[in-house]
């Protein structure tokens, strides 16, 4: 089944500074990848997603790339500020009737004033 | 729309009893996910359900753990005789269908905190 790493498990920028998380994931067959933010007591909650026929998405100071080859996925915030402050999720699944979302471990980014 | 409902939002039991943890998904959503989630650590996915039917369960424990979508009402998460290790966060989600897409953007519910003594 698959499998999904993610790095690094803790991570503290500066206000201002840009945040890099990664994933990898081991099933080639995977073609959706949602990222998922959570603050300390609520819920997971959607904040980008790529699908395996683009390279990048951006939104705003978030951006995605997805590298099918070597099965990497990355993050990027750019110009953090204290509200970026929480846990986030990578994730990957198939387009499937039958296929579930795998999570990875989660990343704790810590925006330093 | 309401989002995600689940209920309750905390629930204490006493090893041995049981715990029934509930999700009303999204209007217009018919499959459901069960996520459990430890202190400091990420989301293990347990059981994904369609109407009346369990599509994959291969993340819930085989014994004490059962799960159900039934046509009316609300998909249930059901663990008997609780032990401590059973205390975690729960956390349900769903999706809409579209054909045979089903794995659109999954909306989670607030969680219910089971915590065991």
């Amino acid at each position: 089944g698959e499998n999904v790493e993610q790095h690094p498990s803790t991570l503290s920028v500066q206000e201002g500074d840009s945040a890099v998380i990664k994933c990898t994931y081991s099933d080639s067959a995977s073609n959706y990848f949602p990222w998922y933010k959570q603050e300390l007591g609520k819920r997971p909650q959607l904040i980008i997603d790529i699908r395996s026929n683009v390279g990048e998405k951006k939104d705003q100071r978030i951006a995605v790339t997805l590298n099918k080859t070597a099965k990497h996925f990355s993050l990027h915030i750019t110009e953090t500020q204290p509200e970026d402050s929480a846990v986030y999720f990578c994730a990957a699944s198939k387009d499937s009737s039958a296929s579930k979302i795998i999570f990875g471990s989660g990343t704790r980014l810590s925006i330093r004033p | 729309n309401a989002g995600v409902m689940q209920n309750p939002r905390h629930l204490v039991r006493r090893r041995g009893q049981e715990a029934r943890l509930r999700c009303s998904p999204m209007k217009g959503h018919s499959h459901v996910y069960w996520y459990r989630q430890l202190p400091e650590e990420g989301l293990k996915f347990m059981v994904y359900l369609q109407k009346e039917n369990i599509i994959d369960e291969s993340g819930m424990p085989k014994e004490r753990f059962s799960a159900e979508f039934p046509k009316e009402g609300p998909s249930i998460l059901r663990i008997q005789q609780v032990v401590r290790g059973d205390s975690a966060a729960y956390f349900c989600a769903s999706s809409p269908s579209q054909g045979a897409v089903t794995n659109e953007k999954l909306f989670f519910g607030s969680g219910t905190q089971l915590s065991v003594l």
